[in-house]
C-alpha cells in the first residue's frame, strides 16, 4: 500500500526560529514529491521535486530530496507568524503523469510572537 | 499560472438535501480531475478521478452512487452529493493538473467547498 509519513505532526515554534519537516514515503512507481501549504482553504503549492539532491528555494522556504533514503524535507528559515500553516507533503506515481496524488497527514505548524 | 475554480464555497443545508460542486480549469483543459475529501485535522483522501467522456473512478469505500461526477467537458467536472446526510458534512477540494511539459506540472486546487449538513 502506498503510504506518505509527516513529522512531526505539530511543531510550536518563536518568530526567527528555523523549522525542519519531514516526509518518508513509498510508494510504487515514483514519479515526484510535492509540497503544498495549506490555511483555512485548499492547498497552494509549494515546491516539485522529481530528482535526488537538488534543493528548491524560495525566499525562506526550500526543499529537497533523497530518492534513495525515500524521504524529503522542508525548511523554513527567519520563520513569521504568517508561516503559521499546515504543510502537506504529497506524492505522485505512475508513467502517465496525471494519477491522484497521495498525502501524508501534515505537519501543524504555529509560530507565535 | 494555471487556475482551478471552485463553487460554491460554503454550504449549510437540511439532511436529505443534495448539494452540486462545480470544479473548473479556468485556463487550460483538464481531461482528468480529482476530488479529494478532507475531515478536520485529517489529510486530503483522494474519493474518484473523474474523466471527460467517460465513467469517473471511485476510491474503494466512496459510494458512486451517493457521489455522483460527471465531466461533460473539459474544463468543468461536477460532484453531487445526494441526499447528504450529516456524516458527509466535510472539506470537498478538486483538482486538476494542466497539460504539456511532460509530467512536470504540479497538481493545482481549487479553494474547497466546505459542506455543513444539519
Amino acid at each position: 500500500e502506498d503510504k506518505v509519513v509527516q513529522s512531526p505532526l505539530s511543531l510550536v515554534v518563536h518568530e526567527g526560529d528555523t523549522v525542519t519537516l519531514n516526509c518518508s514515503y513509498e510508494v510504487t512507481n515514483f514519479r515526484s514529491l510535492l509540497w503544498y501549504k495549506q490555511e483555512k482553504k485548499a492547498p497552494t503549492f509549494l515546491f516539485m521535486l522529481t530528482s535526488s539532491g537538488i534543493e528548491k528555494k524560495s525566499g525562506r522556504l526550500s526543499s529537497i530530496l533523497d530518492k534513495k533514503e525515500l524521504f524529503s524535507i522542508l525548511n523554513i528559515t527567519a520563520t513569521q507568524t504568517g508561516d503559521s500553516a499546515v504543510y502537506l507533503c504529497a506524492v505522485g506515481f505512475g508513467g502517465s503523469g496525471n494519477t491522484p496524488l497521495v498525502f501524508g497527514k501534515g505537519t501543524r505548524l504555529s509560530v507565535i510572537a | 499560472g494555471a487556475v482551478v475554480s471552485q463553487h460554491p464555497s460554503r454550504v449549510i443545508c437540511k439532511s436529505g438535501t443534495s448539494v452540486k460542486i462545480e470544479c473548473r480549469s479556468l485556463d487550460f483543459q483538464a481531461t482528468t480531475m480529482f476530488w479529494y475529501r478532507q475531515f478536520p485535522k485529517q489529510s486530503l483522501m483522494l474519493m474518484a478521478t473523474s474523466n471527460e467522456g467517460s465513467k469517473a473512478t471511485y476510491e474503494q469505500g466512496v459510494e458512486k452512487d451517493k457521489f455522483l461526477i460527471n465531466h461533460a467537458s473539459l474544463t468543468l467536472s461536477t460532484l453531487t452529493v445526494t441526499s447528504a446526510h450529516p456524516e458527509d458534512s466535510s472539506f470537498y477540494i478538486c483538482s486538476a493538473r494542466p497539460p504539456g511539459q511532460g509530467t512536470n506540472q504540479p497538481q493545482h486546487f481549487g479553494d474547497g467547498t466546505r459542506l455543513s449538513i444539519l
